[in-house]
């Protein structure tokens, strides 16, 4: 079946720092991979998108490479600020079916000043 | 930009009693579907909906459950009989499908049951 396993959390980083964020996946087909960001008392906002096989997405900073061989979309920010703490979420969608979403567990990011 | 949008942004309710959770997907949309996020946790699948009727549903989504599109906007979750462990952020979820795998998430209802 399909299933996304995410690095476990928190992180805790200083401002300026390096992120990464692990993702990898598991998926009959080749499914579109998904990062959405959830802050406090909020909602679940798209971050970025890939939907083939070395796809990058990218925003606001983020970025996130689908790799197909080793079946990964990691998540990574070169500085973080303190306004990027937040619940990351990686997520898959199969591009047939009911193209549901199946999210991994989060990861809680926390940026120090 | 469409947004698809929920209401109530948060419902407290008695347990045994029942809810109806309401969200209006983007028009143009042919998928929908609910997820259900207890607090702290993962995002779960609950179900799919497309063509008027049930596409898919998750072992959460027992009998207490169900969907309905009543009137062609509107895409509503009932929960009949309201119990502790519902309480939860339930989002609404539609997506174009047809190979178009983004979905666009509403703001969620907060459902607490005291």
């Amino acid at each position: 079946g399909n299933s996304v396993t995410q690095m476990e959390g928190p992180v805790t980083l200083s401002e300026e720092a390096f992120l990464t964020i692990n993702c990898t996946y598991t998926a009959t087909g080749y499914p579109s991979l998904f990062w959405y960001v959830q802050y406090p008392g909020e909602g679940l906002q798209l971050l970025l998108k890939a939907t083939k096989a070395d796809d990058k997405g990218s925003n606001k900073g983020f970025e996130a490479t689908y790799r197909k061989e080793t079946t990964s979309f990691h998540l990574e920010k070169g500085s973080v600020q303190v306004s990027d703490s937040a619940v990351y979420f990686c997520a898959l969608s199969t591009t047939s079916g009911t193209y549901k979403y199946i999210f991994g567990t989060g990861t809680r990011l926390k940026v120090l000043a | 930009e469409p947004e698809v949008t929920q209401t109530p942004s948060h419902q407290v309710t008695q347990m045994g009693q029942e809810v109806i959770l309401r969200c209006v997907p983007i028009s143009n949309h042919l998928y929908f579907y609910w997820y259900r996020q207890i607090l702290g946790q993962k995002v779960e699948f609950l179900v799919s909906f497309y063509n008027n009727e049930i596409s898919e549903k998750s072992e959460i989504f027992d009998d207490q459950f169900s969907v309905e599109r009543p009137d062609g906007s509107n895409f509503t979750l009932k929960i009949r009989s309201t119990k502790l462990e519902d309480s939860a952020m339930y989002f609404c979820a539609s997506t174009r499908g047809q190979g178009y795998t983004e979905a666009f998430f509403g703001q969620g209802t907060r459902l607490t049951v005291v």
